[in-house]
């Protein structure tokens, strides 16, 4: 089955550094990636999504990449700020539409 | 529009006693999802429904059963509950492949 690891656990970067979040996924069926974030407290929310037929996606400060011959995609936050501290989940939809999530990056941001 | 609305927010068990969380979904979704969440921990999968009238085992299955009554609904019943099923628990819904994941509110439950 579908199995996504993320990495790294932690991530401490200073005002207006960029941070990056790395995952890889194990199913080569997967075709759609999205990222979640997840404030205290509340429930996750996609942030940003891509799909196998792209290799790159941009909203903003965010953006994701995809390489599917070596099946990992990327999250780049750059020019952060205080209110991107959150926890951020990668995830893959495999087969049968099972989606599978990453186990998180706590990302802190620091003035 | 209230999207995916999740009941109860808070529950206490003791150990061995049961309850369903009941979840709804309005924006005619096929696939349903639960999730378990540990303090500090990830998103991980109990059950998922890929649309009306199946169901199939996540990573996490044991202790839990799930219905999906219609559509609309997926429900997750734990039969006897055990401490290592404190938890925050999520479920979501979305046309996959087409649309993102929707997470209702969540459920604190907490078994003593």
């Amino acid at each position: 089955g579908e199995n996504v690891e993320q990495h790294p656990s932690t991530l401490s970067v200073q005002e207006g550094d960029s941070a990056v979040i790395k995952c890889t996924y194990s199913d080569s069926a997967s075709n759609y990636f999205p990222w979640y974030k997840q404030e205290l407290g509340k429930r996750p929310q996609l942030i940003i999504d891509i799909r196998s037929n792209v290799g790159e996606k941009k909203d903003q400060r965010i953006a994701v990449t995809l390489n599917k011959t070596a099946k990992h995609f990327s999250l780049h936050i750059t020019e952060t700020q205080p209110e991107d501290s959150a926890v951020y989940f990668c995830a893959a939809i495999g087969g049968y539409n099972k989606l599978i999530f990453g186990a998180g990056t706590r990302l802190a941001v620091h003035p | 529009n209230a999207g995916v609305t999740q009941t109860p927010k808070f529950q206490v068990l003791k150990t061995g006693q049961s309850m369903t969380l009941q979840c709804a979904q309005d924006m005619n979704h096929n696939s349903m999802y639960w999730y378990r969440q540990d303090p500090g921990m990830g998103l991980r999968l109990i059950y998922y429904s890929a649309s009306e009238g199946t169901t199939d085992k996540g990573e996490v299955p044991n202790g839990y059963n799930v219905s999906r009554l219609n559509k609309r609904e997926f429900s997750l019943r734990l039969e006897s509950a055990a401490p290592s099923q404190t938890s925050v628990y999520f479920c979501a819904s979305s046309e996959p492949r087409v649309t993102e994941a929707f997470f209702g509110q969540g459920t604190r439950l907490t078994v003593v």
